[in-house]
């Protein structure tokens, strides 16, 4: 593909429940990075892969948020047992580097927590 | 606070007018970024201007950095509506391997 994908792009899901968010980066893509944003404000760094990679975690915001690179390719984000809080949409991007490049971005997942 | 400020939060101004976004960082960067995002989806880089740079133009933009006031500006000129998005500054922070984004400035071209 030409560009980032997520899927899905909407995900409506209990309190409690865990869910899983997946990237598909840009091929050969070396960076790839997660994102939440909630309604009406900016960007909250999650994490950051180099490769398979993690050297920078410091965004997840607790324990119940986890993220997998393999193949350095795709990357999978999961949520485990969701709060209301979570409600958001989740970004990823991805760059051939990780400096002085921009970032390419999917369209995200809108995920609502009920 | 964040280390990107985007100012004015929000901005409405008339089509064929030009538009100034402010964006303030608190720390040294390797480079400053500049993004658009229309209906709170994925977003779409604009322009990369560089710490050793002070002005760089792309079409209808353009961007300023005054590392010793720590700050960016970027100017659309003769707006149009497809220019109503919200606008991101996004640091590269030296020593750190991550953008670190502002809030965004809202930005409305009326017809």
């Amino acid at each position: 593909g030409a560009g980032v994908s997520q899927s899905p792009s909407n995900k409506v899901t209990e309190k409690g429940k865990d869910v899983e968010l997946r990237c598909d980066p840009i091929s050969g893509h070396t960076a790839l990075y997660w994102y939440r944003q909630s309604l009406g404000q900016g960007l909250e760094f999650l994490i950051y892969f180099q490769g398979n990679s993690a050297p920078d975690k410091s965004g997840l915001p607790s324990d119940r948020f986890s993220a997998e690179r393999t193949g350095g390719s795709v990357s999978t984000l999961t949520i485990q047992r969701t709060q209301q809080e979570d409600s958001a949409v989740y970004l990823c991007a991805s760059s051939l580097i990780p400096r002085y490049n921009e970032q390419f971005f999917g369209p995200g997942t809108r995920l609502t927590v009920l | 606070s964040q280390q990107g400020e985007e100012d004015p939060q929000a901005l409405s101004i008339q089509e064929g007018e030009n538009a100034t976004m402010n964006c303030s960082y608190k720390t040294s960067i390797n480079n400053l970024q500049w993004y658009r995002q229309n209906s709170g989806r994925g977003l779409v880089h604009l322009i990369l201007i560089r710490s050793n740079e002070r002005e760089k133009h792309s079409g209808r933009l353009r961007v300023t950095l005054d590392t010793s006031k720590k700050s960016s500006s970027l100017l659309i000129t003769a707006s149009r509506a497809a220019d109503t998005a919200s606008y991101f500054c996004a640091t590269d922070l030296q020593g750190a391997q991550k953008l670190v984004f502002g809030q965004g400035t809202r930005l409305t071209i009326n017809p």
